[in-house]
């Protein structure tokens, strides 16, 4: 069964470095969104990305962060200059047109120190 | 700002009871997705709710979309300790953000 992959699975960085995470999509689909998860806390919206364009974002979603899909297949969320408050999970999903089910990814962890 | 409500916020039951936990909203959502999440993990996709008043069952799991579309709910009957989870709800229009409830921690003793 397809499913949406994301790397690393674990980041730890220092304050003021930049992170990339790195999702892969299910391959037909053509909606893309960005998570976040504080540890105890509410699945938070960062931002949606369609036909290479962002199409929604939050508040959180700032300048320090930026996404691109660099290629057919891949899906990046950067963090310019990672904060302490930037540590949690990180969760991409996707949909496709089919009620628009959004699929989750098993998230990345990022840790900053 | 649209929320969600979900009720209780911790379940713990004996192995073969019934149970429903509720998620509430005063928005209007066009879909409802439930989804199950384990410590460290992704959340899993388990239905997705479109029509006011519509019911779906998925083995013991049976989940309900309120007629006017702003509230769900999920029943599991005989619960087994292979349900233990949070079970999240998330609301949302075509194609855009889900709005996230807190979720049910759900705890089933054998």
């Amino acid at each position: 069964e397809p499913e949406v992959t994301q790397t690393p699975s674990h980041q730890v960085t220092q304050m003021g470095q930049e992170v990339i995470l790195r999702c892969v999509p299910i391959s037909n689909h053509l909606y893309f969104y960005w998570y976040r998860q504080i540890l105890g806390q509410k699945v938070e919206f960062l931002v949606s990305f369609y036909n290479n364009e962002i199409s929604e974002k939050s508040e959180i979603f700032d300048d320090q962060f930026s996404v691109e899909r660099p290629d057919g297949s891949n899906f990046t969320l950067k963090i310019r200059s990672t904060k302490l408050e930037d540590s949690a999970m990180y969760f991409c999903a996707s949909s496709g047109t089919i009620n628009y089910e959004q699929y989750f990814g098993p998230g990345t962890r990022l840790t900053v120190t | 700002t649209q929320l969600l409500e979900q009720s209780p916020q911790f379940l713990s039951i004996q192995e073969g009871e019934n149970l429903t936990v509720y998620c509430n909203s005063s928005s209007v959502f066009s879909s409802l997705q439930w989804y199950r999440q384990e410590p460290g993990e992704g959340p899993v996709l388990l239905v997705t709710v479109v029509t006011g008043g519509e019911v779906k069952k998925l083995k013991r799991l049976t989940f309900q979309f309120g007629d006017a579309r702003k509230d769900s709910s999920l029943h599991i009957t005989a619960a087994q300790p292979g349900d233990t989870g949070l079970y999240l709800c998330a609301g949302g229009e075509y194609g855009n953000k889900l709005v996230f409830g807190a979720g049910t921690i759900l705890r089933v003793k054998s």
